[in-house]
């Protein structure tokens, strides 16, 4: 089993809509998870990273994190095409060091 | 600052051949690492560093592959030699890690090797 999971899609949503994004991991001692765009060609860039149980929004986007689950999801709310990216989930794993473990991504396209 | 520095962007070399990634990470940051991404397997850990010394490797996939941080400003991937399976993107990132939970990594532009 990879340490992180995601559904690799593609994940199509209409112009307005909301996004959700979902991964899962394997080490429950896994601290802090991130959320990565990567649009085609380029390099990922930091979305979001969430550490507590909860929810945490920032502007349109909110991170979901569940420990008791191993379960981190990202909303994207009123979607814009701009939006279309892959989206990369990352795993701090414990044992400190900073080692993050991404998941293969999932490609999100919103359509006009 | 002007970001995590890879070079060279591009590189067609011919199988057999020696390669070298080099990397300039942000300054101030103690902690560099090293990425493939192909459409296979997605972006995959292969090394990182703390302080300059290699903490963890289990991710590089062969013993053609070799990384050095000389210093904190600097830090190379080779793969002698190269094998047309390589082919892919490779990405440097670096943060900072003090005391507590981890922090956000700084990608760079990535080299993409295509290995004839």
């Amino acid at each position: 089993q990879k340490e992180v999971e995601q559904n690799s899609g593609p994940l199509s949503v209409p112009e307005g809509a909301i996004a959700s994004l979902n991964c899962t991991y394997s080490d429950r001692g896994s601290q802090s998870f991130f959320w990565y765009r990567q649009y085609s060609g380029k390099s990922p860039e930091l979305i979001m990273f969430i550490y507590s149980n909860g929810d945490k929004e920032d502007g349109r986007f909110t991170a979901q994190l569940n420990k008791a689950s191993q379960y981190v999801s990202l909303l994207i709310r009123d979607s814009q095409p701009s939006d279309s990216a892959t989206y990369l989930c990352a795993g701090g794993v414990s044992g400190g060091y900073n080692k993050l473990i991404f998941g293969a991504g999932t490609r999100l396209a919103v359509h006009p | 600052d002007a970001g995590v520095i890879q070079s060279p962007r591009h590189e067609v070399t011919e199988m057999g051949q020696e390669v070298t990634l080099r990397c300039k990470p942000i300054s101030g940051h103690n902690s560099l690492f090293w990425y493939r991404q192909t459409m296979m397997r997605g972006l995959e850990l292969l090394i990182y560093f703390n302080n300059n010394v290699p903490i963890d490797d289990s991710g590089m996939p062969e013993d053609r592959f070799s990384a050095k941080m000389p210093n904190a400003s600097f830090s190379t991937l080779k793969i002698q030699p190269s094998e047309p399976r390589d082919s892919a993107v490779y990405f440097c990132a670096s943060s900072f890690i003090g005391q507590g939970a981890n922090t956000e990594a700084f990608f760079g532009q990535g080299t993409r090797l295509t290995v004839v």
